[in-house]
Parts: structure tokens; C-alpha cells; sequence
């Protein structure tokens, strides 16, 4: 079984700050990470996800994060928050056993309300 | 126009009544998925479809059931909904990229209430 906390469900930072969401994962065999937004009344979008090779994953509007297997951790930051970047955002972690043999399926954390103040 | 389309946006219905939610898309994809959010909880699965064959329970499916009528079309019916089935409910679609890691791409949500 595979599961995912993430650490605080309200961050607030304040604009033109380091942005940084944690997510820890549990998983029996090495995983895929991803992390997704979802702005106000829309969906969730891919931000960045994480299958093999280099650790740090850069992904779209300027977040990145780092896949570190000795802590079990695949934080998200930006170095400079903008406005823009107030939304909900959830890590999420699938079995790449599984999605090896196709039956791949996410189990998302329960999500950090990120609110960005002037 | 959108890759993945959910009707309706939104849905107020009584205690016993049946709902169908709809989801529909254009990319294409053999892979499609109905989740539920709840405030604290995040997202979870509750049916999901490899290809219009092949139709699988979540996580909670209780209470829910699931057509796949086409590639493109995954229906999601609450046969008598009940007020802890107040959410807001996404489809989501799939397709299997090199090893296996495919992205999901989420409609933009149905929010039911119950009353």
C-alpha cells in the first residue's frame, strides 16, 4: 500500500517569498511522485512529476522539486511567490510495480491551501 | 473548447433521489477516472476504466455505480444519494506514457449537494 501526508493544509507566504509545500510518501516499492494544482473552481493540473533518472524536477511556473528516497520526501518550492500562485496543491504518489503491468492508479494527499499576501 | 467536459457543473437534489454525473473527452485516451473531494480528505478514487471493457472499484464505491458507455464517455450514478455524498466529484482521463507514467487530466468538477 501506498500513501502520501502532506504537512501543513494552510501555508501563507508572503509575495516574493520562498514558497515550500512539503509532501512525505510511503510506498513498498519505489514510486512515482507528482505534484498537481487546482486553482479556484477549476481543476487539478500537473505541475511536475517524478519517475527515474535526475532527483530534481523542474516543472511549470517556475516550481521544481526534489525526490529525496532517504527521507521519503518530494517537497515543492519556488524561490519567489506571486499572486498567481494562490491555489490548492496536492502531492500524489502511484505504484511503479504496478503502472509497470499498466494498472497504474494515483493516491493523492490531502492537499495545502497556499494563500500568497501582498 | 475543453479536452475533458463534466455535466452538470452543478446539482442540488433530495435524499432518495438517482443523479447521474457525466463526463466526456476528446483526448483520446482508453483511461478514465471518477474521483471525490472532500475538505481535508483530498481526492479519492471511486471508479476507474482501463478501456470500455474493463471497469474496476476504488478506494470507496459504495453507493456508486459506473457506465462506460464509449472511449469517451465514463457516467457516474449515485442510485439513491444520500447527504455524506455532498462533494465535489471529478473525472479525470489517462494515457499510459513511456513506463507507465501517465498524467491525468481532470474535468473541471461537478459540485452535488444532498439535502
Amino acid at each position: 500500500a501506498q500513501s502520501v501526508t502532506q504537512l501543513g493544509s494552510h501555508v501563507s507566504v508572503s509575495e516574493g517569498a520562498l514558497v515550500l509545500l512539503r509532501c512525505n510518501y510511503s510506498s513498498s516499492v519505489p514510486p512515482y511522485l507528482f505534484w498537481y494544482v487546482q486553482y479556484p473552481n477549476q481543476g487539478l493540473q500537473l505541475l511536475l512529476k517524478y519517475t527515474t533518472g535526475a532527483t530534481l524536477v523542474k516543472g511549470i511556473n517556475g516550481f521544481e522539486a526534489e525526490f529525496k528516497k532517504s527521507e521519503t520526501s518530494f517537497h515543492l518550492t519556488k524561490p519567489s511567490a506571486h499572486m498567481s500562485d494562490a491555489a490548492e496543491y496536492f502531492c500524489a504518489v502511484s505504484d511503479r510495480r504496478a503502472s509497470n503491468f499498466g494498472n497504474e492508479k494515483l493516491t493523492f494527499g490531502t492537499g495545502t491551501r497556499l494563500t500568497i499576501i501582498p | 473548447d475543453a479536452d475533458v467536459t463534466q455535466t452538470p457543473r452543478n446539482r442540488i437534489t433530495k435524499t432518495g433521489k438517482r443523479i447521474m454525473l457525466e463526463c466526456s473527452q476528446t483526448k483520446g485516451h482508453d483511461r478514465m477516472y471518477w474521483y471525490r473531494q472532500d475538505p481535508g480528505l483530498g481526492l479519492r478514487l471511486i471508479y476507474y476504466s482501463f478501456d470500455v471493457k474493463d471497469i474496476n472499484k476504488g478506494e470507496i464505491s459504495d453507493g456508486y455505480s459506473v457506465s462506460r458507455q464509449a472511449q469517451a464517455k465514463f457516467s457516474l450514478s449515485l442510485e439513491s444519494a444520500i447527504p455524506n455524498q455532498t462533494a465535489l466529484y471529478f473525472c479525470a482521463t489517462s494515457d499510459p506514457g513511456s513506463g507507465g507514467t501517465d498524467t491525468q487530466y481532470f474535468g473541471p468538477g461537478t459540485r452535488l449537494t444532498v439535502l
